[in-house]
C-alpha cells in the first residue's frame, strides 16, 4: 500500500516550452502533497507544499509563476515547469502524505521525474 | 536553520561486512529523524524513524540512535548484503516539512 507514481519519468523539452508532471496516490488519499528538486549528488530541496483544494505555498526562493503547483484533488498534484530554461534541468520528486490513520502520517514518495531542457 | 548532514559516499563494503553510514543534524527544538532508502529506479521509502532523544528505530536489520547530546542519527547494520546497495538517505522533521542529507551510496559486493 501507499504507493506514490509520477509521469513521466523522464521528458525532455525544448527552452521556452513548458512541461507538466504528474504526480498521483494510487491508493490513499493525499491531503497534503509535496514537490522536491535535487540536483546531481545534492540533497533533497523542498519546493513547494500543497493541499487539496488550495493554494500552494512555496520555499523561499522558489518562483511560483515558474513552477505552477495545481493540487485538484485528493490524489493527483501537477507541477508545471513554465518557459523551461537549461537551468531547470533537474529530477524532480515528489511525495504525498495521507491521513494518520490511513497511511501513517508519514510522507510517501514517488520515483521521479528526469528533466531535461536543451 | 535546520539541516542535515551526512557522510560522503560511496561507501563499499564486502558482503557481510558491518555498516556505519554517520548523520549529524542542526536543528531549533526537537524534530523527528529519519532515514530513508532510495533503491535503482524507485522512489524513496521510509527505512525507519525515531521521535525523540534516545528512542532507537530499528528495520530490516538497521537500527539508528536519536542522540540528543551529539545530535547523531547514525545508521548501522551488523552484516550488509548485496540487496543493501542503494542510497540513503537521513533527514529530520520539523512542522510539516522534511529536511534531507546529500545522501550516502552504499555498494556491497559480494
Amino acid at each position: 500500500g501507499a504507493v506514490v507514481s509520477q509521469h513521466p519519468s523522464w521528458v525532455i523539452c525544448k527552452s521556452g516550452t513548458s512541461v507538466k508532471i504528474e504526480c498521483r496516490s494510487l491508493d490513499f488519499q493525499a491531503t497534503t502533497m509535496f514537490w522536491y528538486r535535487q540536483f546531481p549528488k545534492q540533497s533533497l530541496m523542498l519546493m513547494a507544499t500543497s493541499n487539496e483544494g488550495s493554494k500552494a505555498t512555496y520555499e523561499q526562493g522558489v518562483e511560483k509563476d515558474k513552477f505552477l503547483i495545481n493540487h485538484a484533488s485528493l490524489t493527483l498534484s501537477t507541477l508545471t515547469v513554465t518557459s523551461a530554461h537549461p537551468e531547470d534541468s533537474s529530477f524532480y520528486i515528489c511525495s504525498a502524505r495521507g491521513p494518520a490513520r490511513l497511511a501513517g502520517g508519514e510522507q510517501y514518495f514517488g520515483p521521479g521525474t528526469r528533466l531535461t531542457v536543451t | 536553520g535546520n539541516s542535515v548532514t551526512q557522510m560522503e559516499g560511496p561507501v563499499t563494503l564486502s558482503e557481510e561486512a558491518f555498516l556505519t553510514i554517520n548523520c549529524t543534524y542542526t536543528a531549533t527544538g526537537y524534530p523527528s529523524l529519519f532515514w530513508y532508502v532510495q533503491y535503482p529506479g524507485e522512489g524513496l521509502q521510509l527505512l525507519l524513524k525515531a521521535t525523540k532523544a534516545d528512542d532507537k528505530g530499528s528495520n530490516k536489520g538497521f537500527e539508528a540512535t536519536y542522540r540528543k547530546e551529539t545530535t547523531s542519527f547514525h545508521l548501522e547494520k551488523g552484516s550488509v548484503q548485496v540487496s543493501d546497495s542503494a542510497v540513503y538517505f537521513c533527514a529530520l522533521e520539523y512542522g510539516n516539512k522534511l529536511v534531507f542529507g546529500a545522501g550516502t551510496i552504499l555498494r556491497v559486493k559480494s
